[in-house]
């Protein structure tokens, strides 16, 4: 049981660049999101989906596009990376809406340069 | 807006001491949590508790929801605790997070 996986574990992309985080879990949870973690600041909810086909933004949305085909998978796009994107990602699921279970996946390290 | 705040921001503890965490929130809640983020950055889920008290080992948590706050209790430390402890609340949809409270335990 792999629990939530990320990938890439580490990044750099140059300003302008863009690329995706990918997000799958595998117990069947309904709810996924993702957060960005900078100093100071806490984690800061960047888009989440409450099942296949629904998404919506989340505090920091500004950036990134989202999608939810499947109940597993939940990629994150950034469009044109800037330098205040740089960050950890975290994607997180759960059973119910912020519910209990919440389980995160190990992080991706991103710099933008 | 939603606030979730927790304290102190920081704590230096010698190993074997005991502890306090705070976490306050802004309107009645229906749904807190505490995690656990290692040095390692890993972040782990230990206690949904929307009110009341449970125990898990050495940790423990109590939500009194009526009066806004939760408390998470860390006894006989061991510097496995380092790291930096969450509490979030649930806020609609979305999971809302405190600024968290870094912890270090010294040996």
């Amino acid at each position: 049981n792999a629990g939530v996986t990320q990938t890439p574990k580490f990044q750099v992309l140059k300003t302008g660049q863009s690329m995706t985080l990918q997000c799958a879990q595998d117990m069947n949870h309904e709810y996924m999101s993702w957060y960005r973690q900078d100093p100071g600041m806490g984690l800061r909810l960047i888009h989440y989906s409450v099942g296949a086909g629904i998404t919506d933004q989340g505090e920091v949305p500004n950036g990134y596009n989202v999608s939810r085909s499947t109940t597993e998978d939940f990629p994150l796009r950034l469009l044109s990376a800037a330098p205040s994107q740089t960050s950890v990602y975290f994607c997180a699921s759960s059973y119910g809406q912020g519910g209990s279970g919440y389980t995160f996946g190990s992080g991706t390290r991103l710099t933008v340069v | 807006g939603i606030q979730v705040e927790q304290s102190p921001p920081d704590l230096i503890l010698q190993e074997g001491a005991n502890s306090t965490l705070r976490c306050n929130f802004s309107d009645s809640v229906n749904n807190l949590q505490w995690f656990h983020q290692n040095p390692w950055g890993q972040l782990i889920n230990l206690f949904y508790i929307p009110s009341g008290t449970k125990q898990n080992g050495r940790l423990s948590a109590t939500t009194v929801a009526t009066e806004r706050y939760s408390l998470l209790y860390i006894s006989s430390s061991q510097t496995t605790d380092s790291g930096v402890y969450f509490c979030a609340r649930k806020h609609g949809n979305k999971l809302v997070f405190g600024a968290g409270t870094i912890l270090r335990v010294k040996s």
